[in-house]
């Protein structure tokens, strides 16, 4: 089973909102992503927690909270977010250990409108 | 800077005709290369990858792809086509830095008509 799955599939907030991302698998992976994807563009790469600890922040902005509850959860928080944070927010996880034990499995994505 | 390219845009085939979808990298060190396939308003499904070994990977869905060192190529093959392998394919490269970081190419849209 190679399963991420992501909640809610689409939504909507305003400027001043607070909402959550979340994000689930049960692979037993230790490494888990959150990615922003523009319209055909690729998918870059926001934070990476290994081991339920953040170990990349790719300078996001800090309206952008992640956390990682415990090695199945990831959510990622949002924030008085700007019309141009609007994108797919992609959630990933993978093996921690060999090179070639980390590929990353991608759940379906949040669709994110910010008005 | 390690990075992935692919040239293409755009690929366009016919159903059952052989399809080619072109990756190059530029990596110090030993690649680790990937492709992944997005269908419309979804997720990245991962086809395959090269750690080391044999040239030649496969994959799902029938897809194969070969790593050429000398060429700096990691081209995603399939000898014959279906209309529903239209998706945008994105090639990436794990970075040789310690960390879980993929970086993808700016994806290919890959159109096979009837």
């Amino acid at each position: 089973d190679t399963e991420v799955t992501q909640t809610p599939k689409h939504l909507v907030m305003g400027m001043t909102n607070k909402k959550s991302l979340k994000c689930e698998q049960h692979m037993g992976h230790r490494a888990m992503y959150w990615y922003k994807q523009k319209a055909k563009k690729p998918p870059e790469l926001m934070f990476v927690y290994s081991y339920e600890k953040l170990s990349i922040n790719e300078s996001v902005p800090s309206r952008f909270s992640p956390e990682c509850p415990n090695s199945s959860l990831l959510n990622l928080h949002l924030h008085a977010l700007q019309p141009e944070d609007s994108a797919l927010y992609l959630c990933a996880s993978s093996q921690v250990g060999l090179a070639a034990q980390e590929t990353q499995y991608f759940g379906p994505g949040t669709r994110l409108l910010v008005l | 800077a390690q990075s992935v390219a692919q040239p293409e845009d755009q690929v366009n085939v016919a159903e059952g005709n052989p399809l080619t979808v072109k990756c190059t990298y530029s990596v110090s060190g030993n690649p680790y290369l990937f492709w992944y396939v997005q269908y419309p308003n979804r997720g990245l499904q991962f086809l395959l990858k090269y750690i080391t070994g044999d040239n030649l990977v496969k994959g799902s869905y029938g897809f194969e792809a070969e790593f050429n060192k000398s060429q700096t190529s990691f081209h995603l093959k399939k000898p014959s086509a279906l209309v529903s392998d239209s998706a945008l394919y994105f090639c990436a490269v794990r970075l040789n830095t310690g960390f879980q970081k993929l970086v993808f190419g700016t994806g290919t849209r890959l159109l096979v008509s009837p």
